[in-house]
């Protein structure tokens, strides 16, 4: 079956670092994004990475290693309003979305 | 494994035809199911609010009556996209909470690509 794993919760401080990975096992692959969702809010993108490594915007870095099925998310900086769910969906070889289940980031002063 | 699916997972159809799109939890009861259509590397955009029971609510410059909204029973929702035309091809996706605990989880469904020729 096809699966995208992504930590549930994750918590850290302002101004510092946070990395949130993502592994997947999908029926072939034609992309994978990042979204960042607020609560009662629709998903907004954050990044698309297709090609293995590291694509940097900002803040935020998406990382991609094909051959090993994982993708990681990078915040720099961490300012509180980073404090969301972060979204990991895959592409798959019919173009149809995979979705994680989300992690939730919680940033404390 | 999925909890919400969506067919068809594709569709083209000429224009001025109507596409229905259904969206179903698998294995829990939705009263609510959102809507959202999503442009190439873009942020999904929310459609709209389907309600179990009552009226669907609509955001700001969405067409209701080009964009039927039924959400029949507490596991399915559909969207019927009327006179589709070229500029209405899009990716569909539809997503419904989950509530777990004291916190609702959002899942989503794969998608729906239209495509109007």
């Amino acid at each position: 079956g096809q699966n995208i794993d992504q930590p549930t919760e994750m918590t850290a401080t302002e101004g510092a670092i946070v990395q949130i990975n993502c592994t997947y096992q999908t029926s072939g692959f034609n992309g994978l994004f990042w979204y960042q969702q607020h609560a009662g809010e629709a998903p907004t993108f954050l990044s698309y990475n297709v090609l293995d490594g590291l694509e940097e915007k900002g803040r935020f870095s998406s990382f991609l290693s094909r051959s090993k099925g994982y993708s990681y998310l990078l915040l720099k900086e961490l300012q509180m309003k980073d404090s969301a769910s972060y979204l990991c969906a895959v592409l798959d070889s019919n173009y149809q979305l995979i979705w994680g289940a989300g992690t939730k980031l919680i940033i404390k002063p | 494994g999925a909890v919400v699916s969506q067919h068809p997972s594709w569709v083209i159809c000429k224009s001025g035809t109507s596409v229905k799109i259904e969206c179903r939890s698998l294995d829990f009861q939705a009263t609510t199911m959102f809507w959202y259509r999503q442009f190439p590397k873009q942020s999904l955009m929310l459609m709209a609010t389907s309600n179990e029971g009552s009226k669907a609510t609509y955001e700001q410059g969405v067409e209701k009556d080009k964009f039927l909204i039924n959400h029949a029973s507490l596991t399915l929702s559909t969207l019927t996209v009327t006179s589709a035309h070229p500029e209405d091809s899009s990716f569909y996706i539809c997503s419904a909470p989950r509530l777990a605990g004291e916190a609702d989880t959002q899942y989503f469904g794969p998608g729906t690509r239209l495509t109007v020729l």
